[in-house]
């Protein structure tokens, strides 16, 4: 399997741009998360689909931020207008089973420049 | 909620086996404990996990206590490739019942030759 697998690896744009970030689970995996991580404040929760339906967004920030995953295979995190404070490393991360006892795997990140 | 406790930070040299205490006062009764790695520019990796008393795998181990307040990762003869951030993971419990995972600080290991 080639684990999860994020796209794209890096993404540089200017603020007020829209910036879509991609994921795709390990195949069968039914719980999707996506995490933010910087310097300041680790690695934040944003939200997390169980199969296929949004079970926490607690973690979002704000309207900017949106989330979704049309199919079991595919989510899409998206930042519409971006801004520099939006600077970070975004991880996806898939597990199988109930959340609390299933290890995550996660994907290699996508690190986003807001200039 | 439950909520995860590590030191920043520990250094080791090479050889020695390093112990790090991860403790979570809240944990739930059918919440289980799990340990990742995390190398520079890579998302955090899964190492070990465990419900009570000990687990052991081939890269570390894992002790609970029967309170499982707490726990502790062990890993047996430490190298300079081990130098890295390692976190405890347990559940968070949501009001509306479902679980969340949120991740601490987490410690950073620093391996010395």
């Amino acid at each position: 399997d080639a684990g999860v697998i994020q796209s794209p690896r890096h993404e540089v744009t200017e603020m007020g741009q829209e910036v879509t970030l991609r994921c795709k689970p390990i195949s069968g995996h039914n719980s999707l998360f996506w995490y933010r991580q910087t310097m300041m404040r680790g690695l934040e929760l944003l939200i997390y689909f169980n199969n296929n339906v949004p079970i926490d967004d607690s973690g979002m920030p704000e309207d900017r931020f949106s989330a979704k995953m049309p199919n079991a295979s595919f989510s899409t995190l998206k930042i519409q207008p971006s801004e520099p404070r939006d600077s970070a490393v975004y991880f996806c991360a898939s597990s199988f089973g109930q959340i609390n006892n299933s290890p995550l795997h996660f994907g290699n990140g996508t690190r986003l420049t807001v200039t | 909620l439950a909520k995860t406790t590590q030191p920043i930070s520990m250094d080791s040299y090479e050889g020695q086996e390093v112990n790090i205490t991860c403790s979570h006062n809240n944990i739930a009764t059918n919440d289980y404990i799990t340990w990742y790695q995390q190398f520079p520019s890579q998302g955090p990796r899964f190492i070990i996990q465990g419900y009570k008393t000990k687990v052991t795998n081939e890269v570390a181990s894992l002790f609970i206590p029967a309170d499982r307040k707490s726990s502790t990762l062990s890993l047996p003869r430490v190298s300079l490739s081990d130098t890295a951030v390692y976190y405890c993971l347990v559940g968070d419990r949501m009001n509306s019942g479902y679980s969340t995972l949120t991740f601490g600080k987490g410690t950073m290991l620093l391996v010395s030759p």
